[in-house]
């Protein structure tokens, strides 16, 4: 079966960094993406990545290693703002989008 | 702007009434989506549109129908909710269903059953 995980939930401190970590084992790969979510609210889209490596997007970087089937966020410089859930979402064989549960992100000053 | 439109944002029915939940779209994209998400779940896909080309998961309940009568609309229609139906139904669309094709969201329907 295709699954993804990533942390229930996470705690971090207002200007602080946060790295949240996403395993995954699908049919195939076509990129994986990250998504915020507030609360009540719809996912919006941070990051793709479909090559290995790091890529940066200003306060948020986000890593791929294809033959570890893992990839991390990084946030950095934590505002309140950024509390939030992270989904972790692989694109597999048949282009279908697999999701994870989502990390909650909780922020204290 | 270009945005995915969500009507309405709340949704109350009662057990077994028909409800019909609908998506709109400025964004001229050629692949809409409907996810079912409870509270603290990953989204789970009920169906997609690659333009008028309809794929249903093989797991989404007959009690879920679906229709998308243009480019710019579509509709997720509830048969005869259950209890278990209580989610936000959230509608995506994207510009294609290949690599690289992220996904924009509508803001959700939160569906309540009675």
């Amino acid at each position: 079966g295709q699954n993804i995980d990533q942390p229930t939930e996470m705690t971090a401190t207002e200007g602080a960094i946060v790295q949240i970590n996403c395993t995954y084992q699908t049919s195939g790969f076509n990129g994986l993406f990250w998504y915020q979510q507030h609360a009540g609210e719809a996912p919006t889209f941070l990051s793709y990545n479909v090559l290995d490596g790091l890529e940066e997007k200003g306060r948020f970087s986000s890593f791929l290693s294809r033959s570890k089937g893992y990839s991390y966020l990084l946030l950095k410089e934590l505002q309140m703002k950024d509390s939030a859930s992270y989904l972790c979402a692989v694109m597999d064989s048949n282009y279908q989008l697999i999701w994870g549960a989502g990390t909650k992100l909780i922020i204290k000053p | 702007d270009a945005m995915v439109i969500q009507n309405p944002r709340y949704q109350v029915t009662q057990f077994g009434k028909p409800v019909t939940l609908s998506c709109s779209q400025t964004l001229n994209h050629n692949v809409m989506y409907w996810y079912q998400q409870k509270s603290s779940q990953a989204p789970k896909l009920l169906f997609h549109y690659y333009d008028k080309d309809f794929n249903n998961e093989a797991d989404t309940p007959d009690n879920f129908q679906s229709r998308r009568p243009n480019t710019s609309f579509c509709f997720l229609d509830i048969r005869s909710p259950g209890l278990g139906d209580a989610a936000m139904y959230l509608c995506a669309t994207s510009t294609g269903a290949g690599a690289y094709n992220e996904q924009f969201f509508g803001p959700g329907t939160r569906l309540t059953v009675l």
